[in-house]
């Protein structure tokens, strides 16, 4: 089975601290996705990737970074913390751009303090 | 904008009562769409998806879905809900750029046993 794996389960860190979410999949997709998900809102896209050293924005991708140096490896940085990024990341990697198989890591929770 | 929208955030059902989860979707063309489910702590897991074709798709765990382009809906169903379907189901879309894929707000679904 395909495994995406989110390197912290929970992270609490202090406003303006610079914050690296990790995600690693084991299955040599090309793409992958970092969502932010908030209650009522459900899954909002921040950036996502098709390539090494690839990236594009998506819907809310104010405040964040994205890394993609290695194939199974895409990491989302904020760069200066904020109290209205705590919250849940979740990060996802597919073989098609189109839905069709998306596998989703467990998240990691953010707290900003 | 194409979107996704679950009109109801919140359902109780009792246990072997069925259930019915509405998604509505707002894409020009006929849309790929999706259903996930996430179990508390868990990422998030495909129950089924709908390309084309028979308008009636079957997925995991007993659920089935169906589209109907001229309501622009594709509720969740299933017959006989178990306790340990209690979660928060997402209905999903790919745009018709296809390369990206959009969440509904998302429904819990609680279940009295």
């Amino acid at each position: 089975d395909v495994k995406v794996t989110q390197s912290s389960r929970y992270l609490v860190k202090r406003t303006g601290e610079k914050v690296f979410l990790e995600c690693v999949q084991d299955m040599d997709h090309e793409n992958m996705f970092w969502y932010r998900q908030d209650p009522g809102l459900g899954l909002r896209l921040i950036y996502f990737s098709y390539d090494v050293k690839m990236k594009e924005k998506g819907d809310i991708p104010e405040g964040y970074s994205v890394s993609r140096e290695k194939k199974e490896r895409f990491s989302l940085i904020l760069e200066s913390a904020s109290t209205n990024q705590t919250s849940m990341y979740l990060c996802a990697s597919s073989s098609d751009r189109g839905g069709y198989g998306y596998t989703f890591g467990s998240g990691t929770r953010l707290t900003v303090v | 904008a194409q979107s996704v929208t679950q009109p109801d955030i919140h359902i109780t059902v009792s246990e072997g009562a069925s259930l019915e989860l509405r998604c509505n979707y707002s894409y020009g063309a006929t849309p790929y769409l999706f259903w996930y489910v996430q179990s508390p702590g868990q990422g998030l897991q495909l129950l089924l998806k709908y390309f084309s074709g028979d308008t009636l798709v079957q997925g995991i765990k007993g659920f089935e879905a169906e589209f109907k382009r001229s309501q622009s809906s594709f509720n969740l169903r299933k017959p006989s809900v178990h306790w340990s379907d209690a979660a928060e189901y997402f209905c999903a879309g790919v745009n018709n750029a296809g390369n990206m894929l959009t969440f509904g707000g998302g429904t819990r679904l609680m279940v009295k046993p």
